[in-house]
């Protein structure tokens, strides 16, 4: 069993919609908890990170982590075309220790945002 | 553009060979990361390194060996390539002082081993 599973999709939504992508995660060690977004043939790039458990809000993003069941989501509200990527949960644990910048990351989420 | 600079951005060679990318993070960061990207495994941390130093290791194989320059460039290097070595190998750095949770990604080079 993988440490971080993530429903790989793809997902397909009209505009305008609001999109829910997750994860779960098996080790407990985990305090940070971001979502990067991976367009086709490009690197992927940090979106939001929230450490430990609770919600965050950016813009149209917002990241929830609830640690008491291992869960972490991500909403994306009123979803445009140019938000269809590859969505990758990844989580890591304190600070420290020979783990210290091990990102561990689901397999991704493939979104199609279509007009 | 994240800052981070990869070459070559295509690589193909044969089973056998041995091959070396190259990274530039970040001015300023001191922290590089090496990953694996594949359809089937994902994206999977390799190595990590702080201003020269290996600070943390992951699944990498021992055919695979990487170091930290004093310019703070990093290579990675593959040698004895299976066929299941081909990939995307993406490198990525941190700025200090953080808890490396932010970290920037390079585009990429494409290993295509024959």
């Amino acid at each position: 069993q993988k440490e971080v599973e993530q429903d790989p999709g793809p997902l397909s939504v009209p505009e305008g919609a609001i999109v829910s992508l997750n994860c779960t995660y098996s080790n407990s060690a985990f305090q940070y908890f971001m979502w990067y977004r991976q367009y086709s043939r490009k690197g992927p790039e940090l979106l939001m990170y929230t450490y430990s458990s609770g919600n965050k809000e950016d813009g149209r993003f917002t990241a929830q982590v609830d640690k008491s069941s291992k869960y972490i989501s991500l909403f994306i509200r009123d979803s445009q075309p140019s938000d269809s990527a590859t969505y990758l949960c990844a989580m890591k644990g304190a600070a420290g220790g020979t783990s210290y910048g091990k990102l561990t990351f689901g397999q991704g989420t493939i979104l199609t945002v279509h007009p | 553009d994240s800052g981070v600079t990869q070459t070559p951005k295509h690589l193909i060679t044969a089973t056998g060979q041995r091959v070396t990318l190259r990274c530039s993070p970040r001015s300023g960061d001191l922290s590089v990361y090496w990953y694996q990207q594949s359809l089937d495994q994902g994206l999977q941390f390799l190595i990590q390194y702080y201003n020269g130093e290996e600070r943390a290791k992951g699944n990498i194989l021992e055919r695979f060996s990487a170091q930290q320059f004093p310019d703070l460039h990093s290579e990675l290097n593959l040698s004895s390539l299976e066929l299941g070595d081909s990939a995307l190998y993406f490198c990525a750095s941190s700025p200090s002082g953080l808890a490396g949770y932010e970290q920037y990604f390079g585009p990429g080079t494409r290993l295509t081993v024959t």
